[in-house]
């Protein structure tokens, strides 16, 4: 099964900042990648979809890049909507699908 | 609208079962990949099944033999039978639609039912 590890676990940052979430995949996965985004009692919400690909609604301040093994997703400006637990999720050799341990995104 | 509603959660004992179901409207569940997810309490996602179109079914290797998925085209729904449940099994269930463009990807998501396996 391909392993999904997310980095960091946790993180702290203020209204305005750029905050990148790195994920990396146990072997290569081409694009086979997803982004959710999930607030606490919520079900998750699909962000990016093909590792870059915005899903139709999501904000534009919300990108995500990388190929192979290694992906990012960044907020390029916080705001206080976007503080919530952040997920990533490959494709690629399914089943089965496999989700990254997530990162949590405080206020600072 | 595209909505998913789950249903049929509770509590149940150690070996129990439990049936849960997930209503669709706006889309047709029968020509869509679906699946299950869970998250257990304080912890993060973890995929449980699949159905495609093609009614292939899979599932993980945590449920495999004890978790079947089925879908009810009549009445629009996806279900997870749940037999031998543990109290590893404690989680809150979301079904979800997997659609395809380029790579698959779950992008409508029902608000969950939770299921609680204790004595």
């Amino acid at each position: 099964d391909i392993q999904m590890t997310q980095s960091p676990s946790s993180l702290s940052a203020s209204v305005g900042d750029r905050v990148t979430i790195t994920c990396r995949a146990s072997q290569s996965i081409s694009s086979y990648l997803n982004w959710y985004q999930q607030k606490p009692g919520k079900a998750p919400k699909l962000l990016i979809y093909a590792a870059s690909s915005l899903q139709s609604g999501v904000p534009s301040r919300f990108s995500g890049s990388g190929s192979g093994t290694d992906f990012t997703l960044t907020i390029s400006s916080l705001q206080p909507e976007d503080f919530a637990t952040y997920y990533c999720q490959q494709t690629y050799s399914t089943p089965p699908i496999t989700f990254g341990q997530g990162t949590r995104l405080e206020i600072k | 609208e595209v909505q998913l509603v789950e249903s049929g959660g509770g509590l149940v004992q150690p070996g129990g079962s439990l049936r849960l179901s997930c209503a669709a409207s706006g889309f047709v569940v029968s020509t869509n990949y679906m699946s299950w997810v869970r998250q257990a309490p304080g912890k993060g996602l973890e995929w449980v099944s699949v159905i495609y179109v093609g009614g292939s079914t899979y599932h993980a290797d945590s449920v495999k033999g004890r978790f079947t998925i089925s879908r009810h085209n009549t009445n629009n729904t996806l279900s997870l039978q749940m037999n031998s449940l543990r109290a590893e099994d404690t989680a809150v269930y979301y079904c979800a639609r997997v659609l395809y463009k380029g790579v698959y990807y779950m992008d409508v998501w029902g608000t969950g039912t939770t299921v609680t396996v204790s004595s």
